[in-house]
């Protein structure tokens, strides 16, 4: 079955410190891959994709995320985390191909916190 | 506006009464998908409508489920007869279609609670 996990419920970092949250995912072909955030009371916003090409992207609020294929892996990562990057994070895949819905797999979320 | 709008932002109502909920997406936007969401918790897909094609109804969890998405542009998600159990939060998304390098762009959703 094609899945994506987030390991971390929760990940708890210091201001200034460098941070990741983590997603793994399983399946098939090559797929493209989302990250969103989502603040308190809000809709999720997109952050950065990967589709093709280097596998280092850059994103929105200086976040960059790394894909890495033979570990099947698009961690998000943050050299200098801030208070307010404090959000529920999710990662997402997309099948290519399908335009089905069911086709987009998010995790289950990730939530961190920055403390002051 | 240029997001995806939701409305109402919240809606409480009284188990066994019908609610709807309204969503319209970016302009352009052909996709069309609902989500709901606990408390904090991660996405679960309810339907998904592209373009003219039959919407993609395997994520509704009961037959109180509905939704209809009318000139290909607004949506409506229908639930009746409520349940304590339908309390959540209700995400609209839209997204070009035919795209599937496409983000989508979430509304900022609608908290339904049921009493």
């Amino acid at each position: 079955a094609q899945s994506v996990a987030q390991p971390e419920d929760q990940v708890k970092v210091a201001e200034g410190n460098p941070l990741t949250v983590k997603c793994t995912y399983s399946v098939s072909g090559n797929p493209y891959l989302f990250w969103y955030v989502q603040y308190p009371n809000r809709g999720l916003q997109f952050l950065l994709k990967y589709i093709t090409g280097d596998n280092l992207v850059k994103g929105s609020y200086g976040f960059e995320a790394e894909f890495n294929k033979s570990q099947t892996s698009f961690h998000l990562k943050k050299p200098s985390a801030l208070v307010s990057d404090s959000a529920l994070y999710f990662c997402a895949v997309r099948v290519p191909g399908y335009s089905s819905a069911s086709k987009i797999i998010f995790g289950s979320g990730t939530r961190l916190s920055i403390r002051p | 506006g240029a997001g995806v709008s939701q409305s109402p932002s919240n809606k409480v109502t009284e188990k066994g009464k019908d609610v709807e909920l309204r969503c319209d997406p970016i302009s352009g936007h052909t996709a069309l998908y609902w989500y709901r969401q606990s408390l904090g918790q991660g996405l679960e897909f309810l339907i998904y409508f592209q373009g003219n094609s039959a919407p993609d109804k395997s994520g509704l969890p009961s037959d109180r489920f509905s939704a209809e998405r009318t000139g290909g542009s607004v949506s409506t998600l229908t639930i009746q007869r409520t349940q304590q159990e339908d309390s959540a939060v209700y995400l609209c998304a839209s997204s070009l279609l035919r795209a599937d390098n496409s983000p989508l762009h979430f509304g900022n959703g609608t908290r339904l609670t049921v009493t």
